[in-house]
């Protein structure tokens, strides 16, 4: 079935220094790649999403990159701030329009 | 409202009841999802409504979750006879179109067997 990997699960940066999470999906019929934001008890919100007819795209300190071919995609945050600590999670869609999340990365900023 | 709303916010649950989860989508929007997170752990897809159409269950658990959206806006997660293991955070989110768009989601209700 369809599935999504996330790596890592954990990321401690330095505040000012970036983050790269990376994730890797397994249906070839994947269009849409979404990367949400969830911080402690609140919900998912998107940040950022790509679909696969372009391989990179940034809005202000974040971007996200695409391999179709290598069926990868990761998101970079550039210029750490306190405030982008949260769990992130990728998703891809699938030939079923749903939607499937990675198992989430903890992100922690060190002042 | 302007966004998905859950009811009830918190839910528990004595081991053995049925219990209904509802999930008020964003006027208009098309696709409905509902998810299940548990602690820690990424939301895991439970099943997908079109408009009124159930198109892929294939992410419920067992036979004693159910879903339903009759009039395709509204819909209710319903879990028979809990058991521990149902304790989690359920997200319900939709999207404007049938795929490709971004999902909107809802608070979530989180339930606790007990």
């Amino acid at each position: 079935g369809e599935n999504v990997e996330q790596h890592p699960s954990t990321l401690s940066v330095q505040e000012g220094d970036s983050a790269v999470i990376k994730c890797t999906y397994s249906d070839s019929a994947s269009n849409y790649f979404p990367w949400y934001k969830q911080e402690l008890g609140k919900r998912p919100q998107l940040i950022i999403d790509i679909r696969s007819n372009v391989g990179e795209k940034k809005d202000q300190r974040i971007a996200v990159t695409l391999n179709k071919t290598a069926k990868h995609f990761s998101l970079h945050i550039t210029e750490t701030q306190p405030e982008d600590s949260a769990v992130y999670f990728c998703a891809a869609d699938s030939s079923a329009s749903k939607i499937i999340f990675g198992s989430g990365t903890r992100l922690s900023i060190r002042p | 409202g302007a966004g998905v709303s859950q009811s009830p916010r918190y839910k528990v649950a004595k081991r053995g009841q049925d219990v209904a989860l509802r999930c008020d989508p964003i006027s208009g929007h098309v696709s409905l999802f509902w998810y299940q997170q548990a602690l820690g752990q990424g939301p895991e897809f439970l099943t997908y409504f079109q408009n009124e159409a159930q198109l892929d269950k294939s992410g419920l658990p067992s036979d004693r979750f159910f879903a339903e959206r009759p009039e395709g806006s509204v819909s209710t997660l319903k879990i028979q006879r809990t058991q521990q293991e149902d304790s989690a955070v359920y997200l319900c989110a939709s999207s404007v179109e049938r795929g490709g768009t971004e999902a909107f989601f809802g608070q979530g209700t989180r339930l606790t067997v007990v």
